[in-house]
């Protein structure tokens, strides 16, 4: 079956860094988006990996693994407003989206 | 540009009556839409796929019949609930994808809420 594995839930401090993971089974792969997702409103797209290594953008990067069926999120100098569920998302060979169940990050001042 | 817009963004509606749902597509053409259901606290749960012109494709477990999906046009799906019961009360949440790229762009979501 198609499987995608994320924390339910971290919790890291304002100006901090935190690292969020997400391993993926899927029936053949053709990419990885990562969403922000605040309560209440609809998800919005942060980052779209398909080739192996790590995509930096601003204070967001992003990481995959093909060969370890991994993938992360790294959140630098954290803002309050960085408070929010985090989805991981794989492309399989029907390029439809499997979803995970999202990761809540709480930020503490 | 790729902006999805939703419409309603929340409607109230009584027991038994259908509430219609339109997602539209605002700067490109959205050849496969997605309609997603979201409960308090929950990820998001894909209801059903539907390209323009063909009939949606539901997942297991969703009722074609209680959830109605038109994609009559290369920039608008509607969802229709027919025959709202409290339990449908949710937040409906569109997207669509164009064919330069496999993103999936977000409407900002319909509240229901069924009383």
């Amino acid at each position: 079956g198609q499987n995608i594995d994320q924390p339910t839930e971290m919790t890291a401090t304002e100006g901090a860094i935190v690292q969020i993971n997400c391993t993926y089974q899927t029936s053949g792969f053709n990419g990885l988006f990562w969403y922000q997702q605040h309560a209440g409103e609809a998800p919005t797209f942060l980052s779209y990996n398909v080739l192996d290594g790590l995509e930096e953008k601003g204070r967001f990067s992003s990481f995959l693994s093909r060969s370890k069926g991994y993938s992360y999120l790294l959140l630098k100098e954290l803002q309050m407003k960085d408070s929010a569920s985090y989805l991981c998302a794989a492309l399989d060979s029907n390029y439809q989206l499997i979803w995970g169940a999202g990761t809540k990050l709480i930020i503490k001042p | 540009g790729a902006v999805v817009s939703q419409h309603p963004s929340w409607v109230i509606c009584k027991s038994g009556t259908s509430v219609k749902i339109e997602c539209r597509s605002l700067d490109f053409q959205a050849t496969t839409m997605f309609w997603y259901r979201q409960f308090p606290k929950q990820s998001l749960m894909l209801m059903a796929t539907s390209n323009e012109g063909s009939k949606a494709t539901y997942e297991q477990g969703v009722e074609k019949d209680k959830f109605l999906i038109n994609h009559a046009s290369l920039t608008l799906s509607t969802l229709t609930v027919t025959s709202a019961h409290p339990e449908d009360s949710s937040f409906y949440i569109c997207s669509a994808r164009s064919r330069r790229d496999y993103e999936q762009y977000f409407g900002p979501g319909t509240r229901l809420t069924v009383t």
